[in-house]
C-alpha cells in the first residue's frame, strides 16, 4: 500500500529565510504533484512531477523529484507572508484499473514578518 | 473556461440524513473523482468514474455513492449521515483516465450535527 510522508507538518518562519519540505513515499511512481491550500479553501495545483530528475520552479518556489529514493522537495527561497498556507504533496498511486492520488497529511506553513 | 464548480458549497444536515453533492468537470473532461478531506488532514479517495462508469473506490462504506451522467458531470450521494461524515468534500476532473494533472473545486463542506 503507498504511503506518502510529508515532513515537517508544521513550520514557521521568517520572512527572507529559505526552507525545504520534504515528502517520501513508499512505492514505486513517477507521479508527483504539489498542490497549495489556504485555510477554508480548494486546492492550488503547483507543480507536476512527471520523471526521475524533474525541477519546476515559480517564483519562490521550487520543487525537484528523485524517484530513486522516492523523495520529492520543495523549497523556498527568501519566503514572504504570502507563501503562508498548507503544502500537501500527492503520489499517484498506478495501481488496480483507477487512478487515485495518496496524499501526505500537509506541511502547514506560516511566515512572520 | 470555467473550472470545476460544486454545489452547494457549504450545507449543514443531521445525523441519519442524507445529501447529495454535485459536479461538473472542466469542459471536455471525462474524467470525475472525489475525495473527502476532513479537517487537518489530507485527501482521501473515495471514488473515480470515467466515461460514466466506475473505475476505482477507496476505502468507504456502501453509504458513500456516486455516479456520472452523459455530460461528465456527477454526483455523490451519502445515506445515513454519521457526524465523522462532516468534511470538505472535493471534485476534481482530468482530462484522461489515468493520466494527466487533476482539477479541484471549490469543495462542498458538510456539517453534520
Amino acid at each position: 500500500e503507498l504511503k506518502v510522508e510529508q515532513n515537517p507538518l508544521f513550520l514557521s518562519m521568517q520572512e527572507g529565510k529559505n526552507y525545504t519540505i520534504y515528502c517520501n513515499y513508499s512505492t514505486t511512481s513517477d507521479r508527483l504533484y504539489w498542490y497549495r491550500q489556504d485555510p477554508g479553501k480548494s486546492l492550488e495545483s503547483l507543480f507536476v512531477l512527471l520523471s526521475n530528475g524533474a525541477v519546476k520552479q515559480e517564483g519562490r518556489l521550487m520543487a525537484s523529484l528523485d524517484t530513486k529514493a522516492r523523495l520529492s522537495t520543495l523549497h523556498i527561497t527568501a519566503a514572504v507572508h504570502d507563501l503562508s498556507a498548507t503544502y500537501f504533496c500527492a503520489v499517484d498511486d498506478l495501481t488496480g484499473n483507477n487512478r487515485k492520488l495518496i496524499w501526505g497529511l500537509g506541511t502547514s506553513l506560516a511566515v512572520n514578518p | 473556461d470555467a473550472g470545476v464548480t460544486q454545489s452547494p458549497t457549504h450545507l449543514i444536515k443531521t445525523r441519519g440524513q442524507h445529501v447529495t453533492l454535485r459536479c461538473s468537470p472542466i469542459s471536455g473532461h471525462k474524467s470525475v473523482s472525489w475525495y473527502q478531506q476532513v479537517l487537518g488532514q489530507g485527501p482521501q479517495f473515495i471514488f473515480q468514474y470515467y466515461e460514466k462508469e466506475e473505475r476505482g473506490r477507496g476505502n468507504f462504506p456502501d453509504r458513500f455513492s456516486a455516479r456520472q451522467f452523459p455530460n461528465y458531470s456527477s454526483e455523490l450521494n451519502v445515506n445515513a449521515l454519521l457526524l465523522g461524515d462532516s468534511a470538505l468534500y472535493l471534485c476534481a476532473s482530468s482530462l484522461r483516465s489515468n493520466t494527466g494533472e487533476l482539477f479541484f473545486g471549490e469543495g462542498s463542506r458538510l456539517t453534520v450535527l
